[in-house]
């Protein structure tokens, strides 16, 4: 079962609000990720989690917070975001993220439709 | 700069024939090649990964990788109008970044 699961589908929220995006894997993937996608654009990396180890931060501002409380959970808090940062963000998970040789297949969930006002 | 490139489309096919669909990539250390479909609104979808060169069929998909001329591309055979989407190719390199790299994506409309 190739399922990765996100909450909330859509979320609006005020440059003021607090927020969080909830993703959830049951393969047992030791690697899990979070993108964003504008309209019209591929996806773009934001974070990387490698055995619930933050391994990869793409330069992303301090407003967007990641936590992965573990190895099946990983969550995106928002705070003081701009409506820029309206966007679909995507979660996907890998088996294994350290492998050099090969990588492994990513997975991505149905996504959080964000609209920042 | 690590790249990978595709025509962004549309590629415009009729029902029921072959739609092909191509990618290339400046990083030689590629080792990985992903396709992933795209309908609009919705999530990327992993239909194919490719790690030697030759082919791999799936199904009415087959990919292609030619690791010498960097260059990867998808078939999509009796294309149907449910086939319509964007397409992207994503190449996961060597070292020690292993983020996967998307390209623009090609947008494929299959005519009824």
């Amino acid at each position: 079962d190739t399922e990765v699961t996100q909450t909330p589908k859509h979320l609006v929220m005020g440059m003021t609000n607090k927020k969080s995006l909830k993703c959830e894997q049951h393969m047992g993937h030791r690697a899990m990720y979070w993108y964003k996608q504008k309209a019209k654009k591929p996806p773009e990396l934001m974070f990387v989690y490698s055995y619930e180890k933050l391994s990869i931060n793409e330069s992303v501002p301090s407003r967007f917070s990641p936590e992965c409380p573990n190895s099946s959970l990983l969550n995106l808090h928002l705070h003081a975001l701009q409506p820029e940062d309206s966007a679909l963000y995507l979660c996907a998970s890998s088996q294994d993220f350290v492998e050099l040789a090969f990588a492994y297949e990513q997975y991505f969930g149905p996504g959080t439709r964000l609209t920042v006002t | 700069q690590k790249e990978v490139e595709q025509n962004s489309g549309p590629l415009s096919v009729p029902e029921g024939a072959i739609a092909s669909l191509n990618c290339t990539y400046s990083d030689r250390g590629s080792q990985s090649f992903f396709w992933y479909r795209q309908y609009s609104g919705k999530s990327p979808e992993l239909i194919m990964s490719i790690y030697s060169n030759g082919d791999k069929e799936d199904g009415r998909f087959t990919a292609q990788l030619n690791k010498a001329s960097q260059y990867v591309s998808l078939l999509i055979r009796d294309s149907q109008p449910s086939d319509s989407a964007t397409y992207l190719c994503a190449v996961m390199g060597g070292g020690a970044t292993n983020k996967l790299i998307f390209g623009t994506g090609t947008l494929l409309a299959v005519q009824p």
